[in-house]
């Protein structure tokens, strides 16, 4: 029972246009939601956080957005760079674990 | 920023051999390690959850007699893969909390993983 889900397992986009990732999950009792970029064979690094009680967090290139009644995150990169690829995966917390989404592999092209 | 050493980055070993993966935080102390599975192509899952000083809790379907986890000090968690078999193949991730850790991450920090390959 996969609870956190990211529908698109790739993506194409544009240099320097957005790159918009999205997560669905169905648990309404995670606290806090995390984004992480992943290269094969390497831990994963973490991009930007919302808290549960905010509906919008931005860091430069990266906002995350959480609608919390479709219970629907999303990452916007802009403008996504060639170095921006990689997979990225959505993360939710509650408690003392971190349930993680399915990934999505993002492709920046020049 | 917070540290986690995980080591050996890559090992080969043969078909009913155990192996020990160590996974260290290197500037703080971590009551709480976690141990994830990754297969191609999908999504990190959680094996189990170690506090120091106390027995791992390990997620549905994980084999607890399988793999061993130890959490001895605040500083390190090992995971002992027993008695291998080609289907164990695959790549380990260990992540620690620092449960004073106030900033965006939430005090997780992960390992650069570790590729187990059993022949």
């Amino acid at each position: 029972d996969q609870q956190v889900k990211q529908n698109s397992p790739s993506l194409s986009v544009q240099e320097g246009r957005i790159s918009i990732l999205n997560c669905d999950y169905t648990n309404s009792m995670f606290d806090y939601f995390l984004w992480y970029k992943k290269y094969p064979a390497e831990g994963p690094t973490f991009l930007i956080s919302i808290s549960s009680i905010k509906d919008k967090n931005e860091d430069g290139r990266f906002t995350v957005f959480l609608n919390k009644s479709a219970k629907h995150l999303s990452l916007h990169i802009v403008p996504s760079q060639p170095g921006d690829s990689a997979v990225y995966f959505c993360a939710m917390g509650g408690g003392n674990k971190l349930t993680f989404g399915t990934g999505t592999q993002l492709k920046v092209e020049l | 920023g917070a540290v986690v050493s995980q080591h050996p980055s890559r090992v080969i070993c043969k078909s009913g051999t155990s192996v020990k993966i160590e996974c260290r935080s290197l500037d703080f102390q971590a009551t709480t390690m976690f141990w994830y599975r990754q297969f191609p192509k999908q999504s990190l899952m959680l094996m189990a959850t170690s506090n120091e000083g106390s027995k791992a809790t390990y997620e549905q379907g994980v084999e607890k007699d399988k793999f061993l986890i130890n959490h001895a000090s605040l500083t390190l968690s090992t995971l002992t893969v027993t008695s291998a078999h080609p289907e164990d193949s695959s790549f380990y991730i260990c992540s620690a909390r620092d449960p004073w850790d106030t900033t965006a991450n939430y005090g997780y920090t992960f390992g650069s993983g570790t590729r187990l390959t059993v022949v």
